[in-house]
């Protein structure tokens, strides 16, 4: 059974950094593009980036309210992907969901159940 | 940056009657490769969001057999056909066809 699970929400004050990890399991981790979406309360679903599988560079795309800010990583020894968030504003405030970007077919195809990130002074 | 638009954004619906949610692309998420680079997801109460539609048409396993997705270039459907106490929650179509990927605003179903 496909399993994601996000770790590393916290309350954190304005222009701090935090990093999230999601472990994959149930899956070959390094055959697919590992996203993540957020949603403001009271917003909809926004998505914040991918970042590719090695088979199409490991590259990564970033949303224009986070680029700059937010980076995400890989690590398919481990299974495991981050999302290093940078001088982080009250607006990020959000559950931060990692999921899973089929290639070609270009959607998400599984998500976590989320993690709480809250920026607050 | 293709703006997704959803149409309505609250769907009260009386079980075992149909429901439709429309969404509309700024512009066309057809692929010259003959794909519709469409999906709808929705998120229950409590929930993370779960995936209904791919590729405009396309069931995900384990989703009855009530939901379809239809229709193309720019405007989309999906269809539930008959309503349960279960399909409560917040509906989203979402582009996949060029980044930055974008969701519609969603549309939030309650039961009469």
């Amino acid at each position: 059974e496909v399993e994601l699970v996000e770790s590393g929400g916290d309350l954190v004050q304005p222009g701090r950094s935090l990093r999230l990890s999601c472990a994959g399991s149930g899956f070959t981790f390094s055959d697919y593009a590992m996203s993540w979406v957020r949603r403001a309360p009271g917003k909809g679903l926004e998505w914040i980036g991918f970042i590719r599988s090695k088979v199409y560079g490991a590259t990564t795309e970033y949303a224009a309210s986070v680029k700059g800010r937010f980076t995400i990583s890989r690590d398919d020894s481990n299974n495991i992907a981050h999302l290093q968030m940078n001088s982080l504003k009250t607006e990020d405030t959000a559950v931060y969901y990692c999921s899973r970007w089929k290639h070609v077919q270009d959607h998400i195809d599984a998500w976590g159940k989320g993690t709480t990130v809250t920026v607050s002074s | 940056d293709i703006v997704m638009t959803q149409s309505p954004l609250s769907l009260p619906v009386t079980p075992g009657e149909p429901a439709f949610i429309s969404c509309r692309s700024s512009q066309s998420v057809l692929h010259s490769n003959g794909n519709k680079y469409l999906g709808w997801y929705l998120q229950k109460p409590g929930k993370s969001p779960q995936l209904l539609i791919y590729l405009g048409s396309n069931r995900a396993s384990g989703v009855p057999d009530r939901f379809s997705g239809s229709g193309s270039g720019t405007d989309y459907t999906l269809k539930i056909s008959r309503v349960e106490a279960d399909d409560v929650g917040v509906y989203y179509c979402m582009q996949g066809l060029q980044t930055p990927i974008t969701f519609g605003q969603g549309t939030r179903l309650e039961i009469k």
